[in-house]
C-alpha cells in the first residue's frame, strides 16, 4: 500500500524566511511525484511533477526535488502570499493514474 | 483552470436521503476522479473513469456510486447519505498527454 507522510503539519514563517517542507514515500514503483497548493476553500491547485531521483523543478520562490525516499519543497524568501496548505501526492505503477495524497502541510508567511 | 466545475458548491441534506454530485468538464478529457477531503486524512479517492460507462473503485468507495454516461460529466451519488459522509468533494481530471490532475473547485456536503 502507497503511502505519504508529510512534515510539519504547520509552519510559520517571517517574511523572507526560507525553509523547506518535506514528503516522505513508501510505493511500490514511483511513477510520478506531485506537489499541489491548497488555499482555503478553493481545489488544490498543481505545482509539480518529479519523476525520478535527483530530479528538480523550480516555479518562482519554490523549488522541488526528489530522492528516493522523500522530495522537499523548498522556499526562499517566502511572502505572505505563499501562505496556503502545501500537498504532496504519489503514483504507483496500478492502473488509472490513481494518486495517494499526504496530509499536506499548513504554511502561513507572515510580515 | 482546467475547465471543471461542480454542482452544487454547497449542500446540506438529512440523513437517509439520497444526494447526487455532478462534475462537468469542457475539454474532452477521458479520465475523471472523484476524491473527497477530510481534516486528518487528507485527500482520499471514492471512484474514477477512464471513458464513457468505464469506471472502477477507489480507497473509500463504500457508500458511493458513480456514472459516467456522456464525457464531459462524472456523477457521485449517494444512496442514502449518513453523517459520516460529511466532506469536501473534489472532482479531478488527468490532463491530455501527462499523468497531472487538475481538480475542480470542490462541493461542501454536510449530512445533518
Amino acid at each position: 500500500e502507497d503511502q505519504v507522510t508529510q512534515s510539519p503539519e504547520a509552519l510559520r514563517l517571517q517574511e523572507g524566511e526560507s525553509s523547506s517542507l518535506n514528503c516522505s514515500y513508501t510505493v511500490s514503483g514511483l511513477r510520478g511525484l506531485f506537489w499541489y497548493r491548497q488555499d482555503p476553500g478553493k481545489g488544490p491547485e498543481f505545482l509539480f511533477t518529479l519523476y525520478s531521483a535527483g530530479e528538480e523543478k523550480e516555479k518562482e520562490r519554490l523549488k522541488a526535488t526528489l530522492t528516493k525516499k522523500e522530495s522537499f519543497l523548498h522556499i526562499t524568501a517566502p511572502k505572505p502570499e505563499d501562505s496556503a496548505t502545501y500537498l504532496c501526492a504519489v503514483q504507483g505503477p496500478g492502473g488509472g493514474n490513481k494518486l495517494t495524497f499526504g496530509t499536506g502541510t499548513q504554511l502561513k508567511v507572515e510580515l | 483552470d482546467a475547465g471543471i466545475t461542480q454542482s452544487p458548491r454547497h449542500k446540506v441534506t438529512e440523513t437517509g436521503t439520497p444526494v447526487t454530485l455532478r462534475c462537468h468538464q469542457t475539454e474532452n478529457h477521458r479520465y475523471m476522479y472523484w476524491y473527497r477531503q477530510d481534516p486528518g486524512h487528507g485527500l482520499r479517492l471514492i471512484h474514477y473513469s477512464y471513458g464513457v460507462k468505464d469506471t472502477d473503485k477507489g480507497e473509500v468507495s463504500d457508500g458511493y456510486s458513480v456514472s459516467r454516461s456522456k464525457t464531459e460529466d462524472f456523477l457521485l451519488t449517494l444512496e442514502s447519505a449518513t453523517s459520516s459522509q460529511t466532506s469536501v468533494y473534489f472532482c479531478a481530471i488527468r490532463g491530455t498527454d501527462t499523468d497531472t490532475q487538475y481538480f475542480g473547485p470542490g462541493t461542501r456536503l454536510t449530512v445533518l
